[in-house]
């Protein structure tokens, strides 16, 4: 099926480990955008990607890193992780004037 | 950044009943999505406008576009349980350090069978 996968679906992490979330899509889209879900807060965006070998800083960019491996896939690291980055991160595609489409999250938990 | 606020934060109806929600900007913009987040799923898009005052339904659900691109509403009538989960609005605009979409922080909504 078409569509936006993401893995891992959960994840804890000790405060100070690393991890890559990884995002991979079929739908041809130019677009990728990494976002994280807080209670109470809606979706706000770490980094996007307009196209292959670009990517800029969102609007909560701070303790994170981005690849653009290729087309299909854009990766989001985290390299020294803290409680504060506990939240619900969405992966999501767009061909950059419709609507979004989005994973079903990785669920982080750093303790 | 820009904001959009979107009300209420979270509602408690019985199954059958009618619901409303809306969404605010302080800005004009020319493109309105209404999206719905399924507990443990990411958000669906469930409606898109793009002209002002447009009225658009999709099964039971409609949505209008305000006539001064500053709000929208998305109604739901005759609830049933599987309407529950957090309905955001959404808009398009281009650039800056939200990104291309814009989202509002959601209306959380339980329903009692």
């Amino acid at each position: 099926n078409a569509g936006v996968t993401q893995t891992p679906k959960f994840q804890v992490l000790k405060t100070g480990q690393s991890m890559t979330l990884q995002c991979a899509q079929d739908m041809n889209h130019n677009s990728m955008y990494w976002y994280r879900q807080d209670p109470g807060m809606g979706l706000r965006l770490i980094y996007y990607s307009a196209s292959e070998g670009t990517t800029d800083k969102g609007e909560v960019p701070n303790g994170y890193n981005v690849s653009r491996l290729n087309k299909r896939e854009f990766s989001l690291r985290l390299e020294s992780a803290a409680p504060s980055q506990t939240s619900v991160y969405f992966c999501a595609t767009s061909t950059g004037s419709f609507g979004y489409t989005f994973g079903s999250g990785t669920r982080l938990t750093v303790v | 950044g820009q904001q959009l606020n979107q009300s209420p934060q979270s509602m408690f109806i019985q199954e059958g009943e009618d619901v409303s929600m809306n969404c605010t900007s302080s800005s004009i913009f020319n493109t309105w999505l209404w999206y719905k987040q399924d507990p443990g799923e990411g958000p669906v898009l469930l409606i898109a406008l793009y002209k002002a005052g447009e009225l658009t339904s999709n099964g039971r659900l409609t949505a209008q576009f305000g006539i001064t691109r500053k709000d929208s509403f998305l109604n739901i009538s005759a609830s049933i349980p599987s309407d529950v989960g957090i309905y955001f609005c959404a808009v398009l605009n281009y650039g800056g350090s939200q990104g291309n979409l814009i989202f509002g922080k959601g209306t959380k909504l339980s329903v009692k069978p």
